[in-house]
């Protein structure tokens, strides 16, 4: 158990929908980080958080956006689904999110748009 | 930009054999972080280890064992006497200033240890 908690573990929405996902950082850890697991495209980086400011943007669609809280969990929220849009995402965390930091992921939340 | 290339799509093995897992990576910086996860079937990704660029030292825990040559730019992963356990996907994974400090994954090794 890395200590980052997602929910929910499974999420199951149609076509034009929108959807929150969120993530709670280990104990400690001030960056959080969102990554998208799909068959086509593998691993890849969405966004980092830290400390409640944006830190640096990956991949991210415009459809997509995300925000952490005082109490540092954060949310992702992804709307105007499409069927690629299913995927797992994962949340990551980090001490204070630099490049020296390991990122510990939580359990994932598998996304399905029908 | 940086890259990690793991060339072994799917590897199987019967158990008790030793196998070894291949990652290569690519980055224009000289101070960067090398990352192995795990991820069995049941889909969380699962931290084993972390190399920085200047620790050319191989490192051992337990059955597991990582090679890391910069002159090849390799950090390849061992797995001893592998146990049906050890059947997963393996990333391998890279994050450097240069890359914007975000970890660039590889596509991953699914490994599978026959009973």
């Amino acid at each position: 158990d890395s200590g980052v908690t997602q929910t929910p573990k499974h999420l199951i929405t149609a076509t034009g929908q929108r959807v929150t996902l969120r993530c709670s950082p280990r104990s400690g850890d001030l960056s959080v980080y969102w990554y998208q697991q799909s068959l086509d495209q593998g691993l890849q980086f969405l966004i980092q958080y830290y400390n409640g400011e944006e830190r640096a943007k990956g991949n991210i669609l415009e459809r997509f956006s995300a925000q952490q809280f005082p109490d540092l969990h954060s949310e992702l929220n992804l709307s105007s689904l499409e069927l690629g849009d299913s995927a797992l995402y994962f949340c990551a965390s980090s001490v204070a999110g630099g490049h020296t930091d390991t990122q510990y992921f939580g359990p994932g939340t598998r996304l399905t748009v029908l | 930009a940086q890259k990690v290339t793991q060339a072994q799509t799917e590897i199987s093995v019967v158990e008790k054999e030793d196998v070894t897992l291949d990652c290569v990576y690519e980055t224009r910086d000289t101070t960067y972080y090398l990352f192995w996860y795990k991820q069995p079937p049941s889909g969380e990704l699962v931290f084993l280890i972390r190399r920085n660029s200047f620790d050319e030292q191989n490192e051992i825990s337990g059955r597991y064992s990582w090679n890391f040559q910069k002159s090849t730019s390799s950090f390849n992963f061992t797995i001893t006497a592998s146990q049906v356990v050890d059947s997963a996907v393996y990333f391998c994974a890279l994050i450097s200033n240069f890359g914007n400090e975000k970890l660039t994954f590889g596509t991953g090794t699914r490994l599978t240890i026959i009973p």
